[in-house]
């Protein structure tokens, strides 16, 4: 089974600053890993995504995430804030190995993020 | 511009009516999604296709059913069996790739979404 849990449901951060969204998650076998931001009433945006290779990925509009075997850990950053970022950010994983119905992408429950002005 | 085109964007349902939501997509994808999502629980998925005419099951399919007709299109019907309808819906659509490591690694692409109101 797969399973991905984002442990914080609402993150504020000031302009400018660093931002975290966390994420982890359980595989049997190796993941496939994705960031997606949601503004209000719209769908999904892709951000990013880590298939294999280096553990650092970029992404859209300034963001990276760093995956992190050990810690099952696919956390989402950015060095500098914008109040534009606010808004619902969700990880999502995939299980290599999984078969049938399995083989779909399981999503966190999400992160509202607020930069604050 | 391509892209994926859902409608209604609002519906208010009677309870024990059935209702059908649309989702169309212009991006030649072979693979079509319909996720819900309720506040706190992220998105589930209801069910899903990957070729014309056939369709499979997700976690929260009780309630619900789909066609695929087209390539191009994937409605989703919210049935009065559905206990618990009020949500908002997301459907999505991906190209399938030839192997099942790299259909695994594509991008899910997002309607705007339907949100259905059971009044």
């Amino acid at each position: 089974a797969q399973s991905v849990a984002q442990p914080e449901d609402q993150v504020n951060v000031a302009e400018g600053n660093p931002l975290t969204v966390k994420c982890t998650y359980s595989v049997s076998g190796n993941p496939y890993l994705f960031w997606y931001v949601q503004y209000p009433n719209r769908g999904l945006q892709f951000l990013l995504k880590y298939i294999t290779g280096d553990n650092l990925v970029k992404g859209s509009y300034g963001f990276e995430a760093e995956f992190n075997k050990s810690q099952t850990s696919f956390h989402l950053k950015k060095p500098s804030a914008l109040v534009s970022d606010s808004a619902l950010y969700f990880c999502a994983v995939r299980d290599m190995e999984s078969s049938g119905s399995a083989r779909q992408l399981t999503f966190g429950s999400g992160t509202q993020l607020t930069v604050l002005p | 511009d391509g892209g994926i085109t859902q409608s209604p964007k609002y519906l208010f349902r009677k309870e024990g009516q059935n209702v059908t939501l649309s989702c169309e997509q212009n991006l030649n994808h072979d693979a079509m999604y319909w996720y819900r999502q309720d506040p706190g629980q992220g998105l589930r998925l209801i069910y899903y296709s990957q070729i014309v005419n056939d369709f499979q099951k997700g976690d929260i399919a009780e309630g619900y059913s789909v066609s695929r007709e087209k390539k191009e299109s994937f409605p989703l019907t919210v049935t009065s069996a559905q206990k618990n309808p009020t949500a908002f819906y997301l459907c999505a659509s991906s190209p399938r790739a030839g192997t099942i490591l790299a259909s695994g690694a594509n991008v899910l692409t997002f309607g705007a979404g339907s949100r259905l109101t059971v009044l």
